[in-house]
């Protein structure tokens, strides 16, 4: 079993929909939780980290559950720049490196 | 530049042959990631560095793989009597001391695309 699952997708979405991923991890020892971005042909970027009480970044908002350890990532009024493959990262009690999931990826269609 | 430079950016090479992959982090950083990625898949940790030291290597897939950073700044991985399934894009990152653990924020160079015929 891989430590981060996700859906790979693809998301098929119109401009303007609202999209949600899940992901879950399988180490209960996971401190620290985020979502990277990924273009296609390009290297992941840094999207925004997941805290406890849920957080907002403009059209996104990422939640953690560590009861259920899993991890969600909400696009509001998508738009067709937001085509990209999402990446779930968590990092582990003790560890420096990250340990990245498959990624979903997410087409927004015009 | 400022960001994170990899060279070569493609490689192609011969089942057996030995490779090298450059990595050029970020001035100032002080921990430098290697992850490969193959098609489909998420990045893939490999060995991380704090300064000069191998602080985790236990992502590399076994002895064939090394990699150094003698001056705490540019990095090398070198794989040794490559195999096809070595195809990859390999991945180096780098971030402060804060970064990774804390922030969550590597910064990824664009990566070398390495294929094993």
């Amino acid at each position: 079993r891989k430590e981060v699952e996700q859906d790979p997708g693809p998301f098929n979405v119109p401009e303007g929909a609202t999209v949600a991923f899940n992901c879950t991890y399988s180490n209960s020892a996971s401190q620290s939780f985020f979502w990277y971005r990924q273009d296609c042909r390009k290297e992941p970027k840094l999207l925004m980290s997941v805290y406890s009480s849920g957080n907002e970044d403009g059209r996104f908002t990422a939640q953690l559950n560590r009861a259920s350890q899993y991890i969600s990532l909400l696009i509001r009024d998508s738009k067709l720049s937001d085509s990209a493959t999402y990446l779930c990262v968590v990092n582990n009690k003790g560890r420096r490196a990250l340990t990245f999931g498959s990624g979903t990826r997410l087409q927004v269609q015009p | 530049g400022a960001g994170v430079s990899q060279t070569p950016s493609n490689k192609v090479t011969e089942k057996g042959k030995y490779v090298e992959l450059r990595c050029d982090p970020i001035s100032g950083h002080t921990a430098l990631y290697w992850y490969r990625q193959s098609l489909g898949q998420g990045p893939e940790f490999l060995i991380y560095f704090q300064g000069t030291g191998a602080a985790d290597d236990s992502g590399l897939p076994n002895d064939r793989f090394f990699a150094v950073r003698p001056e705490g700044s540019v990095s090398t991985l070198k794989i040794q009597r490559t195999e096809r399934g070595d195809s990859a894009v390999y991945l180096c990152a780098s971030s402060t001391l804060a970064g990774g653990t804390n922030t969550g924020e590597l910064f990824f160079g664009e990566g070398s695309r390495l294929t094993v015929l």
